[in-house]
């Protein structure tokens, strides 16, 4: 599975875009980027997952160079109940069994 | 909205004691797995089980851990003998498919905090 590399930590405020980037510069042909987001004492929580271009869901965007050596989950307008760990995982192209390996995530802080 | 569910929720026991961390999982999913997360760290992946056997286990996943589905809804983590550094909390998951290249989202449930005495 490709390592991924993210920020370990970034602060924002209620109302704002976040942008959390992630490096995975040795992802395979087959391997889908896939974003979870975890708050405290709970499990994590899948996101959004794409494998090119721009993806969109009801919650977060992510987009993907042409590359896709690299990856950025958008969280527009932010509150403080986006204050949560979020993991970029990359993999499951080549994988037979689904197990997902977290890294250790960025920790977003939303201030008011 | 269908959710993944473990029991108990907080479990204290004595060292060498057994533990059984107790999940049901989203009822038309196959795969089922385990991850513990030592406080303040990552989460780390356990086992994965899939048509009733283990598909694949981490290191971490050594004798001392067993999995079981032993009726069409429960899916079982035991610990044999505990350890103080088994303490952590332990997160079941499921999810429709497994990989390949196809979607994967799994689906967590709230945890099971173990701690050893």
């Amino acid at each position: 599975l490709a390592k991924t590399t993210q920020p370990i930590s970034m602060d924002s405020y209620e109302g704002q875009e976040v942008n959390i980037t992630c490096s995975h510069n040795n992802i395979a042909t087959n391997d889908y980027i896939t974003w979870y987001q975890q708050f405290p004492s709970q499990g994590p929580r899948f996101i959004i997952q794409g494998y090119k271009t721009k993806v969109t869901n009801e919650v977060a965007s992510l987009f993907i160079p042409a590359d896709r050596k690299s990856s950025t989950l958008s969280l527009p307008r932010v509150s403080l109940s986006d204050t949560a760990v979020y993991y970029c995982l990359v993999g499951w192209g080549s994988s037979n069994t689904g197990k997902l390996i977290f890294g250790q995530g960025t920790t977003l802080q939303v201030k008011p | 909205e269908p959710e993944v569910t473990q029991t108990p929720s907080h479990q204290v026991t004595q060292m060498g004691q057994e533990v059984i961390l107790r999940c049901v999982p989203i009822s038309n999913h196959l795969y089922f797995y385990w991850y513990r997360q030592i406080l303040g760290q990552k989460v780390e992946f356990l086992v994965s089980f899939y048509n009733n056997e283990i598909s694949e286990k981490s290191e971490i996943f050594d004798d001392q851990f067993s999995v079981e589905r032993p009726d069409g809804s429960n899916f079982t983590l035991k610990i044999r003998s505990t350890k103080l550094e088994d303490s952590a909390m332990y997160f079941c998951a499921s999810s429709e498919a497994g990989a390949g290249g196809t979607y994967n989202e799994q689906f967590f449930g709230p945890g099971t905090r173990l701690t050893v005495l």
